[in-house]
């Protein structure tokens, strides 16, 4: 079975100081990774995935994501926060050969100007 | 990406009664899907809809509950059915297009609240 984990409920970054959002994941086979942002009264908007090669992955607003196969992980990075990024972030996986996509409980964040 | 609608964008409804929600997509997707988010909860697939045929349903969710349609390549229906008070949600249709195969993209969402 497939599983996310997002251990902070929230980050807290000041304006400006870099930004990591943690994601462990748990698939048979090799994972499709992605993470997606959700402001407010809106809907789901995707940032990045992950689906084979470079393990460091660009997306949009400047978040990167590193893919690490030894970890299990797929932490979610920014090098200068800003405010307008203050916002809930969602960690997916999705096993390669099935379409489910698999989010973890979200992680809160708060950048501070 | 495809641009997606869904409607109502809210509602409150009483307990005991359905609601169906729309979807429509500015273009042909290959794959429409269903998602419930609970207050302060993570995102769970309800069921995948097929066009011209019965949708699929994950573990926990049944059709008598959450009865779907898809009619054609851009549309897809989601109703609740009987609703209770643990119906109150944000709804989200999610569909994957041919030219983005392995990524899916949100509708706004449907929150609803049953009292």
């Amino acid at each position: 079975a497939q599983s996310v984990a997002q251990p902070e409920d929230q980050v807290n970054v000041a304006e400006g100081n870099p930004l990591t959002v943690k994601c462990t994941y748990s698939v048979s086979g090799n994972p499709y990774l992605f993470w997606y942002v959700q402001y407010p009264n809106r809907g789901l908007q995707f940032l990045l995935k992950y689906i084979t090669g470079d393990n460091l992955v660009k997306g949009s607003y400047g978040f990167e994501a590193e893919f690490n196969k030894s970890q299990t992980s797929f932490h979610l990075k920014k090098p200068s926060a800003l405010v307008s990024d203050s916002a809930l972030y969602f960690c997916a996986v999705r096993a390669t050969g099935f379409q489910k996509l698999v989010f973890g409980t979200g992680t809160r964040l708060l950048v501070s100007p | 990406s495809a641009v997606i609608s869904q409607k109502p964008s809210r509602d409150i409804c009483q307990r005991g009664t359905s609601l169906t929600i729309q979807c429509q997509v500015d273009s042909q997707v290959t794959m429409m899907f269903w998602y419930r988010q609970q207050p302060g909860q993570s995102l769970t697939l309800i069921a995948t809809a097929n066009q011209g045929s019965e949708a699929t349903y994950e573990s926990g969710f049944v059709i008598d509950k959450f009865p779907i349609s898809r009619p054609n390549l851009t549309f897809s229906t989601l109703t609740v059915s009987n609703m209770s008070p643990e119906d109150s949600s944000i709804y989200l249709c999610s569909v994957k297009e041919r030219e983005r195969p392995y990524e899916q993209y949100f509708g706004p969402g449907t929150r609803l609240t049953v009292t």
